[in-house]
C-alpha cells in the first residue's frame, strides 16, 4: 500500500504557483520523498526528490517539513501543460527501494 | 524523450496469441523494471531486474514472462492472456541498483488490448 496521502484533486490558475501537499506521517529515516506526474496516456515523468533538505530544480521545488511527516511540491508558474496527476511517493533506500504508487492528485490548471 | 524506449506503443492480441513487448534504455542504467497500469488503478510493480538478474517478481501470473538479455534491453513475453490483462505496460530504469536514492525513469508505455 502507498504510504502517502494526497488530496484527490486541485485547481490552479494559469501563471500562479501550484502547491501540492502530501502527508507521509509514517516515513522512515532512510526513505526518500519522490514526486512524479503522469499526463493522460503517457508514462510517469520524474519531477524531483529529497531526503531531508528542501530541493529545487528547473521543474519544481520540494519543501519537506522538519519532522519529515509532510511535504509540498511547488510549481512556481503553472501552465496548461502542467495539468496532470501528481504522485507523491516515499521510497526506501537499500536494494529494494521500489516505487509504490497511490492515487495521486489530479491538478487542473485553468486559463 | 526520457531515454527509455518502448515498442510497440499499441498492441492488440487475441487470447491464444504470443507476443512480446520490448524496452530499451539509452541511459547507461543497470536496473530495469516492468510496471502495469490498469484502468482506474494505481501503477503496480511487476518485475525488477538488477544487473540482468531478476530480483523481484511481484506475484505475477506465469503468462507474463520477462527477459533481460543485457542491461540495456528488457522484454515482456506474453502468452494466453486474458481480457483483464488489457492495460498500459510501463518499462523503467535506474542507475546504481534499485536503492531509494536512485531515480527511476519511465518509458511512454505500451498499450495492450486483449480480445
Amino acid at each position: 500500500d502507498a504510504k502517502t496521502t494526497q488530496p484527490p484533486s486541485m485547481d490552479c490558475a494559469e501563471g500562479r504557483a501550484a502547491n501540492l501537499p502530501c502527508n507521509h506521517s509514517t516515513i522512515s529515516g532512510n526513505e526518500y520523498v519522490y514526486w512524479y506526474r503522469q499526463i493522460h496516456s503517457q508514462g510517469p515523468q520524474y519531477i524531483i526528490h529529497g531526503l531531508k533538505n528542501n530541493e529545487t530544480n528547473e521543474m519544481a521545488s520540494l519543501i519537506i517539513t522538519e519532522d519529515r511527516k509532510s511535504s509540498t511540491l511547488i510549481l512556481p508558474h503553472a501552465t496548461l501543460r502542467d495539468t496532470a496527476v501528481y504522485y507523491c511517493i516515499v521510497r526506501a533506500g537499500g536494494s529494494q527501494g521500489n516505487l509504490i504508487f497511490g492515487k495521486g492528485t489530479k491538478l487542473s490548471v485553468k486559463p | 524523450e526520457t531515454g527509455v524506449t518502448q515498442t510497440p506503443r499499441h498492441l492488440v492480441m487475441g487470447m491464444t496469441n504470443k507476443k512480446s513487448l520490448k524496452c530499451e534504455q539509452h541511459l547507461g542504467h543497470n536496473a530495469m523494471y516492468w510496471y502495469k497500469q490498469s484502468a482506474k488503478k494505481p501503477l503496480e510493480l511487476m518485475f525488477v531486474y538488477s544487473l540482468e538478474e531478476r530480483v523481484e517478481n511481484n506475484s505475477v501470473p506465469s503468462r507474463f514472462s520477462p527477459e533481460c538479455p543485457n542491461s540495456s534491453h528488457l522484454f515482456l513475453h506474453l502468452h494466453t492472456l486474458q481480457p483483464e490483462d488489457s492495460a498500459l505496460y510501463l518499462c523503467a530504469s535506474s542507475q546504481g541498483g534499485t536503492g531509494g536514492g536512485n531515480t527511476i525513469y519511465f518509458g511512454e508505455g505500451s498499450w495492450l488490448t486483449v480480445v
